[in-house]
């Protein structure tokens, strides 16, 4: 499974942007790039997903470098809500064309939105 | 539409037991997954089935055993629970497809081993 690299931890303050980034310089071109968060004591919930172009919703927006090696996930205005761990996770599209839905999670980024 | 639900929420087993953890996925889903997640860890992966069959396993011994029914519900069982099985076990659902399907995971059943 190709690995994503994250930071830690990082901090905001509400209200303001926060930029989650993410470093997944073995992907292939067939891995799309997932992101999840947890809040405490909840199960993951989906936040965004993207293959080359940048994305959004109404959660979030997902930046994707040109050569695919690093994205960014992008919360715009941090609320405490917020608060939760980020997961970065490269999700297959191969195995002849039908992925059969594993997740490979690292330990994520935390993320501590102040007041 | 209810999500993915899970049951129980919580459940305290003694070692050597055996247990079994429910889950019904996101209506109109075919795919479940689950996933152990130790406190503190990321979720690992466990296996997942697709129309009734596991599809895919992750590193985990013969004791986690699975199966799914006709209307995609699936069902976890841990044999011969030891301390170390001590877990939040998440459920997730999803349709078939390539990596561009979302997964939505369950609250989980936190399981404790005494």
């Amino acid at each position: 499974d190709a690995k994503t690299t994250q930071p830690n931890s990082m901090e905001s303050n509400e209200e303001e942007p926060v930029h989650l980034p993410c470093n997944h310089s073995t992907i292939s071109g067939t891995d799309y790039i997932h992101w999840y968060r947890q809040l405490p004591s909840q199960g993951p919930e989906y936040v965004i997903h993207g293959l080359t172009s940048n994305v959004n919703n109404r959660m979030a927006s997902l930046a994707i470098a040109e050569d695919r090696k690093s994205s960014t996930l992008i919360l715009h205005r941090a609320t405490l809500r917020d608060a939760a761990v980020y997961y970065c996770i490269l999700r297959d599209q191969s195995a002849g064309g039908t992925s059969y839905g594993k997740l490979t999670f690292g330990q994520g980024t935390i993320l501590t939105v102040h007041p | 539409d209810a999500g993915v639900t899970q049951s129980p929420t919580h459940l305290i087993k003694t070692r050597g037991q055996q247990v079994t953890l429910r889950c019904s996925p996101k209506s109109g889903h075919d795919t479940v997954s689950w996933y152990q997640q130790a406190l503190g860890q990321g979720p690992q992966f466990i296996f997942q089935y697709y129309e009734e069959e596991e599809r895919q396993r992750g590193n985990f011994p013969d004791r986690f055993s699975g199966h799914q029914f006709p209307n995609y519900s699936s069902e976890l069982n841990v044999n011969a629970l030891l301390l170390g099985d001590s877990a939040l076990y998440l459920c997730a659902s999803s349709l078939l497809g390539g990596g561009n399907t979302e997964a939505f995971f369950g609250q989980g059943t936190r399981l404790t081993v005494v």
